[in-house]
């Protein structure tokens, strides 16, 4: 089935706190695996993920893709309060190019 | 600036009343695509169009038309609106590399809060 599955749906932690949100699919061809990060309204480009094993950073961001155990998963070391948000992982597939997302993790950090 | 923008932002409008959500991006891209975001359910793609004349259903299509008669402005245009039309909406573009398909990032407009009474 064509489903994107994201946990937890809301993770609430201290300031400073490392947290990882997980992203797993059932659809084993795909052109890539992409995460954004939606505040208020748009969602805002995080990763793009084509290949398995290799990790991307951004500052105190991270993301992987196993291509294997279907999954990625978005680090974010040391958090602060600006990284409160719905955090969206989406799978693109061929030929319609469609992105298929999941419902999001809501992450809220405490000061 | 490279940019995805919609109009309006917001819009309250009644049952039956056709209206147009306009999308326009200035980025050349041949992908774009509209989704709408709803509570519980995450953001359903309703149309997309690989190019200029060149759009196809997505997951929601029901209710929605769009069409794509210029590279940089993608319409959403809804006939009979009706209150489970209720919702954010969102256009997206991407950069698509003909037979590569879509080789980069979506991005996102702004979002149309759309109200059917």
């Amino acid at each position: 089935e064509d489903k994107v599955v994201q946990s937890p749906l809301s993770l609430v932690v201290h300031e400073g706190d490392t947290v990882t949100l997980n992203c797993s699919y059932e659809v084993t061809n795909f052109r890539s695996l992409l995460w954004y990060k939606q505040e208020k309204k748009a969602p805002t480009f995080l990763f793009m993920l084509t290949s398995s094993g290799i990790e991307k950073k951004s500052g105190r961001l991270s993301s992987i893709l196993d291509k294997k155990e279907l999954f990625s998963i978005l680090n974010i070391t040391a958090t602060q309060t600006g990284d409160s948000a719905v955090y969206l992982c989406a799978r693109r597939g061929f030929g319609n190019e469609k992105l298929t997302f999941g419902t999001g993790t809501r992450l809220t950090i405490i000061p | 600036e490279a940019q995805v923008t919609q109009n309006p932002r917001y819009l309250i409008t009644v049952t039956g009343k056709k209206l147009t959500v306009t999308c326009s991006q200035n980025m050349n891209h041949e992908y774009m695509s509209w989704y709408r975001q709803d509570p519980g359910l995450g953001l359903r793609q309703i149309y997309y169009s690989m190019n200029v004349e060149v759009t196809d259903k997505g997951d929601v299509p029901e209710g929605y038309k769009v069409s794509r008669k210029e590279k940089r402005n993608f319409p959403l245009i809804l006939e009979s609106p009706s209150p489970n039309q209720t919702s954010l909406y969102f256009c997206a573009s991407s950069l698509s590399r003909g037979a590569r398909g879509v080789t980069g990032e979506a991005f996102f407009g702004q979002g149309t809060r759309l109200t059917v009474v």
